[in-house]
């Protein structure tokens, strides 16, 4: 198992700023992933980090507004950008190795934009 | 498309009791499946996974689920609930690795109170 350490833990930004996530995985991992979850509620997947290239967004997201950086096997940042109020969630790293492997978590990001 | 639905907002058990959260799927050919736990102000946590062979599968504090081909299920099981057991429960489907990245799409979860 990979063991992910997420800072920060939480935060309270003001709108407008940016925040800056990272995620750090004590062994190389093949992939790795950035999720929001609103408290309680289900997983939605932002993008995927990709080793030395650029990020896989999903549906909705867009690189100006969360770049991701992932310039090892073992790290990667997720910026958000120019906040909103609509951006307060919990924001989780992923990883995961290639094949039938599960997915590790850290312990999330809380973020509150005022 | 692959879903995965979760029925069950909430499950009720009283402590020592069986409990059971319910997962279906909907995926092309054969999934992967997992489930995981949260805690409150946590990260998720892996339990077990179906990939090939045995429908039942065992996982981490005494949680197993089977999967159910014909039923498209992939429920969660415990014999005895514990009051620790009380969290959120994830259930997940992933298509088998075809050689790309493959997304994992995750269910509603449901919210586990197990009650002394």
């Amino acid at each position: 198992s990979a063991v992910i350490s997420q800072k920060p833990s939480r935060d309270i930004c003001q709108r407008g700023t940016s925040l800056t996530i990272q995620c750090q995985v004590d062994s190389q991992v093949t992939m790795m992933f950035w999720y929001r979850q609103q408290p309680g509620q289900s997983l939605t997947l932002i993008a995927t980090a990709n080793q030395g290239s650029e990020a896989t967004y999903e549906s909705g997201f867009v690189i100006d507004k969360f770049p991701i950086s992932r310039p090892n096997l073992t790290f990667s940042t997720l910026t958000v950008s120019n906040m909103s109020p609509e951006d307060s969630s919990i924001y989780l790293c992923s990883a995961r190795q290639g094949g039938p492997t599960e997915a590790f978590f850290g312990q999330g990001t809380r973020l509150t934009v005022v | 498309a692959q879903s995965v639905a979760q029925p069950e907002d909430q499950v009720n058990v009283a402590e020592g009791n069986p409990l059971t959260v319910k997962c279906t799927y909907s995926v092309s050919g054969n999934p992967y499946l997992f489930w995981y736990v949260q805690y409150p102000n946590r990260g998720l946590q892996f339990l077990l996974k179906y990939i090939t062979g045995d429908n039942l599968v065992k996982g981490s504090y005494g949680f197993e689920a089977e999967f159910n081909k014909s039923q498209t299920s992939f429920h969660l099981k415990k014999p005895s609930a514990l009051v620790s057991d009380s969290a959120l429960y994830f259930c997940a489907v992933r298509p088998p690795n075809s050689g790309g990245y493959q997304k994992v799409t995750f269910g509603t979860g449901t919210k586990l109170q197990v009650i002394p």
